[in-house]
């Protein structure tokens, strides 16, 4: 059973789209997170949720949006993606003060 | 917020030598200290972590060491393999009023020379 699945593993779409990528984990972890990897491998957090809570929100644009229906589920909304945009997103899961497990990656592409 | 830095970025070694990557933080309220190694392609994964009652962590050929007064940490490699070759990530937590989270540092990347 994979822990933390994000789908789709690969995204290539047109500048102005707008995507969205799932993430599901079985974990029970109470606290799930965003995380942007830009080409030189730089992590940084996008969003976390906590109990269906937006706890953390840094200074990303508001054409991304996190959606949570449920503890196990956090998804990643994007609208008018830019070329900016491509990247490879990560989705992670937590307990509290402790390491995180991350999913598989969605390596996004705006063309 | 937490600033964190990671030294160096890139490191490369014989195969057999020691690795030795350092990361110093800001936040003196961080209480726990994992390092990350990402292969190509792949996924973050813990490969080893140490809570801030604790100087030293060994597991087989990696070690973390936590110097608290001085806000930093360091990871060690030891006999090192090819397939230690990764980007290694440096992510202290902090709980603050900006909520909890961990802050990852640069990264290092690792190549061991067969």
């Amino acid at each position: 059973d994979t822990a933390v699945s994000q789908t789709p593993k690969y995204l290539v779409t047109q500048m102005g789209n707008d995507k969205s990528i799932k993430c599901e984990q079985n974990l029970g972890h109470d606290t799930m997170y965003w995380y942007k990897q830009d080409s030189k491998k730089f992590l940084k957090i996008m969003f976390s949720y906590n109990n269906k809570e937006l706890i953390i929100n840094e200074t990303v644009p508001n054409r991304f949006s996190p959606k949570s229906p449920d503890k196990a589920h956090l998804n990643l909304h994007i609208n008018s993606l830019e070329l900016g945009d491509s990247a490879v997103y990560f989705c992670a899961s937590s307990r509290q003060s402790s390491s995180y497990t991350f999913g598989s990656g969605t390596r996004l592409t705006v063309v | 917020g937490e600033n964190v830095e990671q030294h160096p970025s890139t490191l490369s070694v014989q195969e057999g030598d020691s690795a030795v990557i350092k990361c110093t933080y800001s936040d003196s309220a961080s209480n726990y200290f994992p390092w990350y190694k990402q292969e190509l392609g792949k996924r973050p994964q813990l490969i080893i972590d140490i809570r801030s009652n604790v100087g030293e962590k060994k597991d087989q050929r990696i070690a973390v060491t936590l110097n608290k007064t001085a806000k930093h940490f360091s990871l060690h490699i030891t006999e090192t393999q090819p397939e230690d070759s990764a980007v290694y990530f440096c992510a202290p937590f902090t709980i603050g009023n900006a909520g909890n989270m961990l802050t990852f540092g640069g990264g290092t990347r690792l190549m061991v020379k067969p």
